[in-house]
């Protein structure tokens, strides 16, 4: 079937507004990872579900930051009172085997 | 936790040069180490990949080596062409159960001159 596919695409907001990125990973993976990537910067990891826990939310930078995930696939990561150095590309990622397979990100720029 | 760190972070070579991208990690458990390439406003995608109880692998003009002693991993290309131009990424994964959380590095911009 498809691959991982993430919307939006892109996303400009408000300094303060709350966001939500969805993410729907390749079906039948039952590992998903959140990332994200910096401008000039490499993936920096953020979450990781497995099925609909998550068992490692070790990269989430504040507590302004979650995720969720229901029925094992599609995947939401909300980030409230968003400030400027959280505009950065949000990707997610599935599982089979050892490879991560990525989605094509959201773009996330706060103004 | 992990750290990976990568150098080059910018390399520009001729088309036909051989281009080489090193790693170094810090956790001994770590026993993944995937490469990444990611073309400008695209996802990153996997390349090539290398584990822990293997020192070489090639496939095609790519090959990854491996020195677990060192804690030290390299992307080596050969023939460079302009389609080679992108940002490489190396990784680690320490075994962890089912957990496959990547380490990233922080990239290499390639640029390939014709």
């Amino acid at each position: 079937g498809a691959g991982v596919s993430q919307s939006p695409s892109n996303k400009v907001t408000e300094k303060g507004k709350d966001v939500e990125l969805r993410c729907d990973p390749i079906s039948g993976h039952t590992a998903l990872y959140w990332y994200r990537q910096s401008l000039g910067q490499g993936l920096e990891f953020l979450i990781y579900f497995q099925g609909n826990s998550a068992p490692d939310k070790s990269g989430l930078p504040s507590d302004r930051f979650s995720a969720e995930r229901t029925g094992g696939s599609v995947s939401t990561l909300t980030i409230q009172r968003t400030q400027q150095e959280d505009s950065a590309v949000y990707l997610c990622a599935s599982v089979v085997g050892e490879t991560q397979y990525f989605g094509p990100g959201t773009r996330l720029l706060v103004l | 936790g992990e750290n990976v760190e990568q150098h080059p972070s910018t390399l520009s070579v001729q088309e036909g040069d051989s281009a080489v991208i090193k790693c170094t990690y810090s956790d001994s458990a770590s026993n993944y180490f995937p490469w990444y390439k990611q073309e400008l406003g695209k996802r990153p995608q996997l390349i090539i990949d290398i584990r822990s109880n293997v020192g070489e692998k090639k496939d095609q003009r790519i090959a990854v080596t491996l020195n677990k002693t060192a804690k030290h991993f390299s992307l080596h290309i050969t023939e460079t062409q302009p389609e080679d131009s992108a940002v490489y990424f190396c990784a680690a994964r320490a075994s962890g159960g089912s957990n496959y959380k990547l380490t990233f590095g922080k990239g290499t911009l390639l640029t390939v001159n014709p």
